[in-house]
């Protein structure tokens, strides 16, 4: 398996604009998850989904932020209007349906709002 | 709430030094699962090691080793002979059986290997 694939690896768009980044999980694996990795806060926990379900989105800081996954094999973030506070690398990964698992990462996006 | 802290922001060695990484996590869940993922320059997130609540065997990997104590509420990571490859950033993460499945990451730990 090609592991987590994210698209694109860099984004730049002007402060406004609507921003969506792609994520196709690991084959199999029934967990999906974003993070975001800033210098401030870390990695954080966007949203999560099982069964392509969410679960917890308690993480998404506002709602210019939306998520879905609309079957097993592709998730999208969305951000509309983006800000330059949105600026950081997202992160999406997967992991099978077993407690204790651990988590398979893409190559995130690196998302740049001017 | 699940917690997990790393106290070291930065550490730098010269090649050859062993390094030990410190994380201590805080979890009201009695089975629990502890991690750890090195963050290469380039970028990409990559799983070193699991170890469940259970098992408080200590592990060696080659030049790595983890030293999990549930007393102290810590799972250490050691490099011994550290070589500049292992230069990245380390981060410590924790899931819960009954809490969030989701990985609670620590700030993460820099680590600089001199030549």
């Amino acid at each position: 398996d090609a592991g987590v694939i994210q698209s694109p690896r860099h984004e730049v768009t002007e402060m406004g604009q609507e921003v969506t980044l792609r994520c196709k999980p690991i084959s199999g694996h029934d967990y999906l998850f974003w993070y975001r990795q800033t210098m401030m806060r870390g990695l954080e926990l966007l949203i999560y989904f099982n069964n392509n379900v969410p679960i917890d989105d308690s993480g998404m800081p506002e709602d210019r932020f939306s998520a879905k996954m609309p079957n097993a094999s592709f998730s999208t973030l969305k951000i509309q209007p983006s800000e330059p506070r949105d600026s950081a690398v997202y992160f999406c990964a997967s992991s099978w349906d077993r407690v204790g698992t651990e988590a398979f990462f893409g190559q995130g996006t690196r998302l740049t709002v001017v | 709430a699940q917690k997990v802290t790393q106290a070291q922001t930065e550490i730098s060695v010269v090649e050859k030094e062993d390094v030990t990484l410190d994380c201590v996590y805080e979890t009201r869940d009695t089975t629990y699962y502890l991690f750890w993922y090195k963050q290469p320059p380039s970028g990409e997130l990559v799983f070193l090691i699991r170890r469940n609540s259970f098992d408080e065997q200590n592990e060696i990997s080659g030049r790595y080793s983890w030293n999990f104590q549930k007393s102290t509420s810590s799972f250490n990571f050691t490099i011994t002979a550290s070589q500049v490859v292992d230069s990245a950033v380390y981060f410590c993460a924790l899931s819960e059986e009954a809490g969030r499945r989701a990985l609670t990451f620590g700030s993460g730990t820099r680590l600089q290997v001199q030549p």
